[in-house]
């Protein structure tokens, strides 16, 4: 079962609201990844948690907030958004963090800042 | 030059035709190749990993030339369903996971 699952699906929020998303996976993967994307674009990564330790930050804002309270889980806490921040959100899981480890994406959770 | 990079598409064909995606990476030192497809507002999901001996599943067909830095899939007897968004993805040496997408090329498959 090559299953990561998001929460919420949609999420539409104000600049000044603080929300978060949610990925789980339940196959053993010790790398967890979260990218951004937007319309007619490839995903673009923002960060890359291995052993739950934040290994990759790709200089993203600060409003952009990971968390990784246990190997299958995997948090981004928003706040003070602005409207560019409106994308699909995608995590992702694989084995470890290798260069020939495959990765699993959710369904991602698609995001509108008013 | 980008680290990655794929036919611009879209690619309009009959129900039936034979399509090939060609994509070619710039890091020598490239790890693993893939080939994932996308529908519209879904996540990317994996086609098919690619090896240099190529491999082939079912209608796909995927080969790797190293020497070329070249990529390629092949799909004969396309079907209605095969359109979708095809993202040539590269995992790079010691990057830590990071995977270098190219631009995509949507195929669009018509009766």
């Amino acid at each position: 079962d090559t299953e990561v699952t998001q929460t919420p699906k949609h999420l539409v929020m104000g600049m000044t609201n603080k929300k978060s998303l949610k990925c789980e996976q339940h196959m053993g993967h010790r790398a967890m990844y979260w990218y951004k994307q937007k319309a007619k674009k490839p995903p673009e990564l923002m960060f890359v948690y291995s052993y739950e330790k934040l290994s990759i930050n790709e200089s993203v804002p600060s409003r952009f907030s990971p968390e990784c309270p246990n190997s299958s889980l995997l948090n981004l806490h928003l706040h003070a958004l602005q409207p560019e921040d409106s994308a699909l959100y995608l995590c992702a899981s694989s084995h470890f963090s290798g260069s020939t480890d495959t990765q699993y994406f959710g369904p991602g959770t698609r995001l509108t800042v008013l | 030059r980008k680290e990655v990079e794929q036919d611009p598409g879209p690619f309009n064909v009959p129900e039936g035709a034979t399509v090939a995606f060609n994509c070619t990476y710039s890091n020598s030192a490239s790890q693993s190749f893939f080939w994932y497809r996308q529908d519209c507002r879904k996540e990317p999901k994996l086609l098919m990993s690619v090896y240099s001996s190529g491999n082939e599943d079912g209608r796909f067909t995927a080969q790797l030339n190293r020497a070329s830095q070249y990529i390629s899939l092949l799909i004969r007897d396309s079907k209605l369903s095969d359109s979708a968004t095809y993202l040539c993805v590269v995992n790079g040496h010691n990057q830590g996971g990071k995977l270098i997408f190219g631009q995509g090329t949507e195929l669009s498959v018509k009766p």
